[in-house]
């Protein structure tokens, strides 16, 4: 039973460009987490998404940040336009069902950013 | 979701229980309190849930006040592959716009040594 896979594992970028980043959830999870950690620092929330809905992106910066998860395939970070500051370990999560809070998040072994 | 305070370092002797402190004092009556922990360079890895009762798996131990207001992780026989930050993490149920995400806090730093 394959856990939450993310893909690259490693990305490095130069400024300007863009990044995405891949998020397949565990098998019947309908529901998908990101969460950025910035070197040194906690994990913070960007944005909770169900098959082809945002729930909630509260977590997410307003501009060159977006995310998707279409019906068919994984779930997608877009980083536009990179900068240094976006250079961070993101990780995605899924769920499953419609979340409640005895469905636990699962987590994935993260993308690092490197932005040059 | 209600704010978690925890001890910013903890030891354990490898093979002896690890006991890890939470204090969640404004938690409310629908919120639930989870365990993660994080090894270095790895994602956050599920431990274990609960509402009120205690609770145990083949993890760890969750032992939850009467009044809900602190909990206690107990890792039976700790490993020096348990090393890790261990994070304590109040959330609500069901409903409003915030239930669907985890608030990290800074958790603590367990070192398991020989």
């Amino acid at each position: 039973n394959a856990g939450v896979m993310q893909n690259p594992r490693h990305l490095v970028r130069r400024r300007g460009q863009e990044a995405r980043l891949r998020c397949s959830p565990m098998k019947g999870h309908s529901h998908v987490y990101w969460y950025r950690q910035l070197p040194e620092e906690g994990l913070k929330f960007m944005v909770y998404l169900q098959k082809e809905n945002i729930i909630d992106e509260s977590g997410m910066p307003k501009e060159r940040f977006s995310a998707e998860f279409p019906k068919e395939g994984p779930s997608i970070l877009r980083i536009q336009q990179v900068v240094r500051g976006d250079s961070a370990a993101y990780f995605c999560a899924s769920s499953l069902f419609r979340d409640r809070s005895n469905q636990p998040q699962h987590f994935g072994d993260g993308t690092r950013l490197s932005i040059l | 979701d209600a704010k978690t305070t925890q001890p910013p370092s903890m030891d354990c002797a490898e093979g002896r229980a690890a006991n890890l402190p939470c204090n969640h004092s404004t938690i409310s009556g629908n919120e639930y309190v989870y365990w993660y922990r994080q090894i270095h360079s790895q994602g956050p890895q599920y431990i274990i849930h609960g509402l009120k009762n205690n609770e145990t798996n083949e993890m760890a131990s969750l032992i939850i006040t009467e009044d809900r207001k602190s909990s206690t992780l107990i890792l039976p026989h700790a490993t020096l592959r348990d090393t890790a930050v261990y994070y304590c993490i109040v959330r609500v149920a069901t409903g409003g716009t915030s239930y669907g995400k985890l608030t990290f806090g800074q958790g603590t730093i367990l070192t398991v040594h020989p």
